[in-house]
């Protein structure tokens, strides 16, 4: 089931950074953190991944806090495009990723 | 394009028919798994397959549904005698087996129970 927890929804003016938080408090050392989101009626995409260490792709930042219990995702220019549920999802290697409800993130123009 | 493709996106049956749902992972990829996402929630874990071999398959809902990846490409999910509570989207995902595996989506099939 799923391991970690979300707020259920936020709104972000375009062009300002979206900051999605995500617990998992109970994540153990072995536990990559993904974040993935879905747009109305597709599939998930994936957007970026950590074990300890921030990580920054095209798409975002993933802020992982020292004691791993907690992340980030950072959008640093929202734009309407990236409206859409996200997902925080723990996982190691050899198991299954399990979704719980995400944060539906809307970027008001 | 060489994501992973389903087919068909869309699929209308009547309760009681069969239904079949083919998805092509990225080609070098290993790994494939079924999810079933019902509205307002995140998607479900089915199954997955790494190469032919199908590892995981207890979360499979029930005994109506089943899954193959007979050459270790494509794969294929049917649902028999279909439910109106199987009404869902079904999407496929792939990924290469290794400590860090991110699962790359397709678009998914909607399937409508009438």
């Amino acid at each position: 089931d799923a391991k970690t927890t979300q707020p259920p929804s936020m709104d972000c003016a375009e062009g300002r950074a979206a900051n999605l938080p995500c617990n998992h408090s109970t994540i153990s050392g072995n536990e990559y953190v993904y974040w993935y989101r879905q747009i109305h009626s597709q599939g998930p995409q994936y957007i970026i991944h950590g074990l300890k260490n921030n990580e920054t792709n095209e798409m975002a930042s993933l802020i992982i806090t020292e004691d791993r219990k907690s992340s980030t995702l950072i959008l640093p220019h929202a734009t309407l495009r990236d409206t859409a549920v996200y997902y925080c999802i723990v996982n190691s290697f050899g198991n299954q990723f399990y979704f719980g409800t995400g944060t539906s993130l809307t970027v008001i123009p | 394009d060489t994501g992973v493709s389903q087919d068909p996106r869309h699929k209308i049956t009547k309760r009681g028919q069969n239904v079949t749902f083919r998805c092509d992972p990225i080609s070098e990829h290993n790994r494939l798994y079924w999810y079933r996402q019902t509205l307002g929630q995140g998607p479900e874990f089915l199954t997955y397959f790494q190469n032919e071999a199908q590892l995981e398959k207890s979360r499979l809902l029930s005994d109506r549904f089943s899954a193959e990846r007979p050459k270790g490409s494509f794969s294929t999910l049917e649902i028999q005698r279909t439910e109106q509570g199987d009404s869902a989207m079904y999407l496929c995902a792939s990924s290469l087996a290794r400590e860090q595996e991110t699962q790359y989506f397709g678009p998914g099939t909607r399937l409508l129970v009438l």
